[in-house]
């Protein structure tokens, strides 16, 4: 069965530190693909990155970046130099592979709670 | 992307009353889905609408509890019938682009509260 297990509930950093979230998955299906939303206090939910299970290739854009770890089934999430703006919580999802290789519905994570204090 | 418009963004309902929630889409997608999230919860996939045909459930939710419509390739509904204080949540629509990127996109949500 697929399981995504994001064991920080909560956490609370000053503007300017670095953080880093943090995310297992379990699957066994070897086509898959992981993403990190936000959903910032209001509502909507904010697409961050899609990594599909053959590329393992760390990722940076701007202040973000995240570190696919197919050993230890981690995809983990990082926030350099974190803002106020940050505050969200972050949901770390798993997809099966869908019809031509397309992604499907998602499981979720928990979420993290971020909050950033100025 | 896509940009996806639900209706109502929030609302107030009675106990036993049901509510019909709108996801408009501006471009057609292969597929659309619709979440749950109860307060302070993750996300959790109701069903699959599927174009023209009936939607494909998750364990635990059914047809009767909560029917969808899905007419055409951008517009779909979800009721929440006889509602109960259980059912207060934010429901989301969701989308998957064409072609093979994959992406999922979703809608602000409609947030219910049922007294």
């Amino acid at each position: 069965a697929q399981k995504v297990t994001q064991a920080q509930t909560e956490i609370s950093v000053v503007e300017k530190e670095d953080v880093t979230l943090d995310c297992v998955y379990e699957t066994r299906d070897t086509t898959y693909y992981l993403f990190w939303y936000k959903q910032p206090p209001s509502g909507e939910l904010v697409f961050l990155i899609r990594r599909n299970s053959f590329d393992e290739q760390n990722e940076i854009s701007g202040r973000y970046s995240w570190n696919f770890q197919k050993s230890t089934s981690s995809f983990n999430f990082t926030i350099t130099a974190s803002q106020v703006v940050d505050s969200a919580v972050y949901f770390c999802a798993l997809s099966e592979e869908g019809y031509g290789g397309a992604t499907n519905k998602l499981i979720f994570g928990t979420g993290t709670l971020l909050a950033v204090q100025p | 992307s896509a940009v996806i418009s639900q209706k109502p963004s929030r609302d107030i309902c009675q106990r036993g009353t049901s509510l019909t929630i709108q996801c408009q889409v501006d471009s057609q997608v292969t597929m659309m889905f619709w979440y749950r999230q109860q307060p302070g919860q993750s996300l959790t996939l109701i069903a699959t609408a599927n174009q023209g045909s009936e939607a494909t459930y998750e364990s635990g939710f059914v047809i009767d509890k909560f029917p969808i419509s899905r007419p055409n390739l951008t517009f779909s509904t979800l009721t929440v019938s006889n509602m109960s204080p259980e059912d207060s949540s934010i429901y989301l629509c969701s989308v998957r682009t064409t072609g093979n990127t994959g992406e999922l996109f979703f809608g602000e949500g409609s947030r219910l509260t049922v007294l």
